[in-house]
């Protein structure tokens, strides 16, 4: 019974570049949220997805950072012409639906370092 | 906005060493409380309290609720070098949202 899966495990891009990250929920799971780890802070949420909807986006930055879950495949976290301050720990949790919201399970999250 | 805040930020045992490990939160419209535990990848969840005065125990691990002065505190007995890890503290406030608020957890280190 496969768990969270994100990949890659570690990113390195210069400043400017696109990051993307990709993350499969658990098997069964529809649901998925992103977190952003800095050094030394606790998970700040991003987003919340549902297939092929964003349900709550409030705890993404306005520009250059974007998230999909489409009908087919993994979720995805796109950063737009990173900077150094994006470089953290990325990591995606899913629940079964959104009744069990507080019943999240995480990935091993990507770490993110912008040169 | 919501808050949790846990204390101690680390702390340093001995094996066999007990430790408390605390959260105090404040919320609108908390629903429950989740202890998370964080090694070098994914945080694995520990416990769901929903409700004041009920241990919820795990093994060596147990946690408890006080809905009433908006804390928990999460208890580890006879401690082991496997339990060094960040303790997450986390609150699900429902009501529409549907997000975690995370404290910035507590680093515990078990020494032999």
């Amino acid at each position: 019974n496969a768990g969270v899966m994100q990949n890659p495990r570690h990113l390195v891009r210069r400043r400017g570049q696109e990051a993307r990250l990709r993350c499969s929920p658990m098997k069964g799971h529809s649901h998925v949220y992103w977190y952003r780890q800095l050094p030394e802070e606790g998970l700040k949420f991003m987003v919340y997805l549902q297939k092929e909807n964003i349900i709550d986006e409030s705890g993404m930055p306005k520009e250059r950072f974007s998230a999909e879950f489409p009908k087919e495949g993994p979720s995805i976290l796109r950063i737009q012409q990173v900077v150094r301050g994006d470089s953290a720990a990325y990591f995606c949790a899913s629940s079964l639906n959104r009744d069990r919201v507080y019943e999240q399970y995480f990935g091993p999250g990507t770490r993110l370092t912008v040169t | 906005e919501d808050k949790v805040v846990q204390s101690p930020l680390s702390l340093v045992v001995h094996e066999g060493d007990t430790v408390t490990l605390n959260c105090s939160y404040e919320v609108t419209n908390f629903r429950s409380l989740l202890w998370y535990k964080q090694e070098k990848k994914a945080p694995t969840f520990l416990f769901m309290l929903t409700s004041s005065g009920i241990e919820k125990k795990s093994g060596r691990l147990s946690s408890i609720l006080d809905k009433k002065e908006l804390f928990s505190i999460l208890n580890i007995t006879a401690t082991q070098t496997g339990d060094s890890a960040v303790y997450l503290c986390a609150v699900y406030s429902g009501a529409g949202s549907y997000q975690l608020t995370f404290g910035k957890g507590t680093k515990l280190s078990v020494i032999p």
